[in-house]
Formats: C-alpha cells, structure tokens, sequence
C-alpha cells in the first residue's frame, strides 16, 4: 500500500485481557519496527523484525509483550494481561533497507487504554 | 546502547522568527540523524535527515547541522508559520534502530 497502516486505531482492553495489534507496512520494505509512545513522550524501542526474522526485541518491557511477522510482510504485536502501564499508543514503521538508514515511514499507531 | 537527548521542552516563538532545537547523543559509532514533526494525534513524519559525512543540510526553511566532534545535532526552522506548530523529535540511528529525544513542543504565535 502508499502508507503504513495499522488497526485497530483506539483500542479500549479491560484490565488483564489479551490483545492484538496489526501492523501493514509498506510493500517491499524490509525492516519493520513497533515503538511504544506514551503520553507526552518520545517513541521507545520495543522489537525489529528485517523480513521475517525478530532480530531485537529487546525493548520488549515484559515476557507479556510478543511480535511476530511471519511471512516477512503484516506484523502483528501481542499483549497478554494487559496492564494500565501498558496504556500508550503502539506505533508501527517501516524502512525501505535492512539498516534503517533512510528513515522511517510511521503509521498512525494505535492507542491503547487499559482499564 | 544509545542515548538521545533533547531540549527545549517547549519553545514558543513568534512567527516570522527562527526556532533551534537541540540534540546530543552518545554513540560515536552512530551516523544517521532524521528529525521528526508529530502533530496533535497524527503520526510521526520525516521532515529532514542528515548523515554523518556531512556537516550541513538545508531544505528551504529548514536546516540540520550536524557535530560529530561534540555529538551534538540541530533543527534549525527560519520564518516559522503557524503550521510549524507541533512536537518535533530528533533520533539516532544505533545498531539496528532509531533512538529518539523526548520531543519539543513548538508554539508559533500569529
């Protein structure tokens, strides 16, 4: 597609559910990204997938937080037991290479409240 | 890993004048810096970007210069617009991904 998309775009999880954020990067890009913003903040890292491979997920704040892309294409980012402090919106980029080095391309996010 | 550091916090100016954000980070190894403009509930954009092989970039009115020395990086906006208004957010690249500052709230005043 000519964007990064994501879905949904709010989200409202009550505390201790499970959920799923779906992530389509832009066709042909190799390297796909999820940071985590809170509220009047800068993005934070959470993982980085080039194709299908998780190459760091070491931003991941828990064994709660899961990524996958299994085809190398739509990423989908997992939340189990959803806890207030993950109430943020989860933004999802992609980057044409395997270094990131010709900046990202971000979707809209999704918001996240836990309640 | 790296560490990006970012100020002002908030800056207000008013139109027609310039604005300057600042930037350090710690990786020497580091050697790309994009800046980003977020408006109020939008996505992050790449606005402008420089690589550590140059000095100085400028794209109409808006200019990077970039330190390596000191590792230290600048947003510079000329005749700022009311639609210059937003957080704006420097980042570095590290070893596989970008590390970004804590933003700056741009306000210019009509």
């Amino acid at each position: 597609g000519a964007g990064v998309s994501q879905s949904p775009r709010y989200k409202v999880a009550k505390r201790g559910q499970d959920v799923a954020l779906r992530c389509d990067p832009i066709s042909g890009h190799v390297s796909l990204f999820w940071y985590q913003q809170a509220l009047g903040q800068g993005p934070e890292f959470l993982t980085y997938f080039q194709n299908e491979a998780q190459l760091d997920k070491s931003g991941l704040p828990s064994d709660r937080f899961f990524a996958e892309r299994p085809e190398g294409s739509v990423s989908t980012l997992k939340i189990q037991r959803t806890q207030q402090e993950d109430s943020a919106v989860y933004l999802c980029a992609s980057s044409l290479t395997g270094q990131g080095n010709y900046g990202y391309t971000f979707g809209s996010g999704t918001r996240l409240t836990v309640v | 890993g790296e560490n990006v550091e970012q100020h002002p916090s908030t800056l207000s100016v008013q139109e027609g004048d310039s604005a300057v954000i600042k930037c350090t980070y710690s990786d020497s190894a580091s050697n790309y810096f994009p800046w980003y403009k977020q408006e109020l509930g939008k996505r992050p954009q790449l606005i402008i970007d420089i690589r550590s092989n140059v000095g100085e970039k400028k794209d109409q009115r808006i200019a990077v210069t970039l330190n390596k020395t000191a590792k230290h990086f600048s947003l510079h906006i000329t005749e700022t617009q009311p639609e210059d208004s937003a957080v704006y957010f420097c980042a570095a690249l590290g070893a596989n991904n970008l590390f970004f500052g804590t933003g700056t709230r741009l306000t210019v005043i009509p």
